[in-house]
């Protein structure tokens, strides 16, 4: 069974901070990763994904993700967030069947301070 | 943008009754998909839908949950007889065909038992 983990329930960073948020996955077979990002009463939002290739994917709004296959890890950065990156970043994977149904991280809450 | 769209926002159901949660997928979109996020605790995958049948399911999706495409729009999650443990948010999600495609979620369906 896959299972992914969050390191960092809760984050709580002042503007221009630096920003990397863990995530780790357990899966015996080829993943699809994925960030998704749930800004208050907002609807879950894809911010990247990585499928194959390049291990560093780059999403939307800045933010970036570097798969490491031999750490089975899919960390989240950002160089420098903003007072509007304040949101739930959840980490997600699919195993390459059929279904494709996800498995998310517990998620983590960011919070940037002004 | 084409979005997934989630009615009702707030259902409250008295325990025991049925309820019947709605979604509208995205138009071109071929594979289905119900989830869950009791409050506090990680989104929970139930259900997957494709070709007009249940394609994978968890061990949440008991007999007291069913599906349904019951036109060429809407995609529904009935739950049967509610327990107070059913409380959640639910999360209706859609994507096109392609093992890359990811997921695309709705606002959510807040359900509260009583």
């Amino acid at each position: 069974a896959q299972s992914v983990s969050q390191h960092n329930h809760h984050v709580i960073l002042s503007e221009a901070a630096s920003l990397e948020l863990g995530c780790n996955y357990s899966y015996g077979g080829t993943v699809n990763l994925f960030w998704y990002v749930q800004y208050p009463g907002q609807h879950l939002q894809l911010l990247l994904k990585y499928f194959s290739g390049d291990p560093l994917v780059k999403g939307i709004k800045g933010f970036e993700a570097e798969f490491i296959k031999s750490k089975f890890s899919f960390n989240l950065r950002k160089p420098s967030v903003q007072w509007s990156d304040t949101a739930e970043y959840f980490c997600a994977v699919n195993g390459n069947n059929a279904g494709n149904m996800l498995t998310f991280g517990g998620g983590t809450r960011l919070m940037v301070k002004p | 943008e084409p979005e997934v769209t989630q009615t009702p926002s707030h259902q409250v159901t008295q325990m025991g009754q049925e309820v019947i949660l709605r979604c509208v997928p995205i138009s071109n979109h071929l594979y289905f998909y119900w989830y869950r996020q009791i409050l506090g605790q990680k989104v929970e995958f139930l259900v997957s839908f494709y070709n007009n049948e249940i394609s994978e399911k968890s061990e949440i999706f008991d007999d007291q949950f069913s599906v349904e495409r019951p036109d060429g729009s809407n995609f529904t999650l009935k739950i049967r007889s509610t327990k107070l443990e059913d409380s959640a948010m639910y999360f209706c999600a859609s994507r096109r065909t392609g093992n890359t495609q990811p997921q695309h979620f709705g606002d959510g369906t807040r359900l509260s038992i009583l």
